[in-house]
């Protein structure tokens, strides 16, 4: 069973709008950590923003915030204002594995396109 | 400038034909880790280390060894390439297992 589900393989923002990007995980451990990563065409990985599981409020990191429902084991991406630089693949990831925390987990990724 | 350099950048070989590609860190990053990315399949880990001489297993593991005799180095190293082995290579490293992962450039491996 996938780990980590991202439903979006694809999506498309106008600029300027703000875009949501689904990430929903399954993991037993009581602890963990909640990742995003951008990877452009040009192919680096980029460090976007960090959810721990008993952080009490949402991360936000400039115009990225992860709306983080424990419950519902969801940690989606809010893009405010998008830019046509936000166009790239978006990978959403966990690190389980008390006490390490040494398994991390991707999900498939999701492809934005941000429109003039 | 802190970063994680990956080395080759791009590599085509031949079956059964030995291959390393190397890995370091300037950050004194204790953990570090491999990835093999798919279309599709995001990144799955291949092996991971927390520490010198101290490594482990990924989801992917198959196929592939490691090393880890100094922190700032963790060599992937391919005994026999496959065909089913042509993929992208990313190499990360982290400060703690729950910080942020700083990735190498990628190595894209083709095997004939």
């Amino acid at each position: 069973a996938q780990k980590i589900t991202q439903t979006q393989p694809g999506m498309f923002v106008q600029e300027k709008e703000a875009v949501t990007l689904d990430c929903t995980y399954d993991t037993s451990d009581p602890s963990y950590g909640l990742f995003w990563y951008k990877q452009p065409s040009s192919g680096e990985m980029i460090f976007l923003i960090y959810q721990g599981s008993y952080d009490q409020q949402n991360a936000t990191e400039g115009r990225y915030s992860l709306n983080f429902q424990k419950a519902r084991k969801s940690a989606n991406l809010v893009i405010s204002a998008s830019q046509l630089g936000d166009s790239a693949m978006y990978f959403c990831a966990m690190r389980e594995g008390w006490p390490s925390y040494d398994k991390v987990i991707f999900g498939p990724g999701t492809s934005l396109s941000v429109i003039p | 400038e802190a970063q994680v350099t990956q080395n080759p950048r791009y590599l085509i070989t031949v079956t059964g034909k030995k291959l390393t590609v190397t890995c370091s860190q300037n950050m004194n990053h204790e953990y570090m880790s491999w990835y093999r990315q798919d279309p599709g399949l995001g990144l799955r880990q291949i092996y991971y280390s927390m520490n010198v001489e101290v490594t482990d297993k990924g989801d992917v593991p198959e196929g592939y060894k490691v090393s880890r005799k100094e922190k700032r180095n963790f060599p992937l190293i391919l005994e026999s390439p496959s065909p089913n082995q042509t993929s992208l290579y990313f190499c990360a490293s982290s400060r703690l297992p729950y910080t942020e992962a700083f990735f190498g450039q990628g190595t894209r491996l083709t095997v004939v």
